[in-house]
């Protein structure tokens, strides 16, 4: 079966640091690009960043740019978003998801993890 | 970046009836379009992808229209469990974009 598990969501102050993690099954992860996008309390769906599969090259909204970082490891079939510099309004369900199609830039994405929440608060 | 405007904000229909959800771009992203359906608690789930292409398990009763800037998502008799929010999402070029979504309630 394929599937996304991510964690590492948590509580965290202005300004501080996470690394959300998302590990990958049923797969061959190293052959699809991964995202992830993200949902605040009651609003739509916001696209953050996003990897090609090779890892070579990565993409970020303005919004997050300068402050998060998107990787993956694929030996551990898993991909990766460090968090720095938060801000209250990164507040978000934040979840993983795999492009459709593999060997290119197909980002629609038929796969999505559960959510890991992340917190942003003082 | 290209912004994404999905119309109406809110659709009451009844069971059974037809839905058309309408995904407007402010530039042309071809044929790169995809539509999510979402429900309280979930995560996303792919309906269409490439403006017309359903995804795997689908039902046929779900359709995709559209390119250059106008697209359509259209569920020809609405079941129970359709009741849901619906967004599209461009691929066309960096950033993606998500458009705001519409809510399909039952009337």
């Amino acid at each position: 079966e394929v599937q996304l598990l991510e964690s590492g969501g948590d509580l965290a102050q202005p300004g501080g640091s996470l690394r959300l993690s998302c590990a990958a099954s049923g797969f061959i992860f190293s052959s699809f690009g991964m995202s992830w996008v993200r949902q605040a309390p009651g609003k739509g769906l916001e696209w953050v960043s996003a990897l090609s599969g090779g890892g070579s090259s990565t993409y970020y909204a303005d919004s997050v740019k300068g402050r998060f970082t998107i990787s993956r490891d694929n030996s551990k079939n898993t991909l990766y978003l460090q968090l720095n510099s938060l801000r209250t309004d990164d507040t978000a369900v934040y979840y993983c998801a795999k492009s459709f199609r593999a060997f290119g830039d197909y980002f629609a994405f038929d796969i999505w993890g559960q959510g890991t929440v992340v917190t942003v608060s003082s | 970046e290209i912004v994404l405007t999905q119309s109406p904000a809110t659709l009451s229909l009844s069971p059974g009836e037809r839905a058309t959800l309408s995904c407007r771009a402010s530039q042309s992203v071809s044929s790169y379009l995809a539509w999510y359906q979402q429900k309280p608690g979930q995560a996303p789930r792919l309906l269409i992808y490439d403006a017309s292409n359903r995804a795997t398990g689908v039902p046929a009763r779900f359709s995709g229209s559209g390119s250059g800037t106008d697209f359509t998502l259209t569920i020809s008799s609405l079941e129970p469990e359709d009741f849901a929010v619906y967004y599209c999402q461009h691929r066309s070029r960096w950033p993606l974009t998500f458009g705001g979504g519409t809510n399909v309630e039952i009337k």
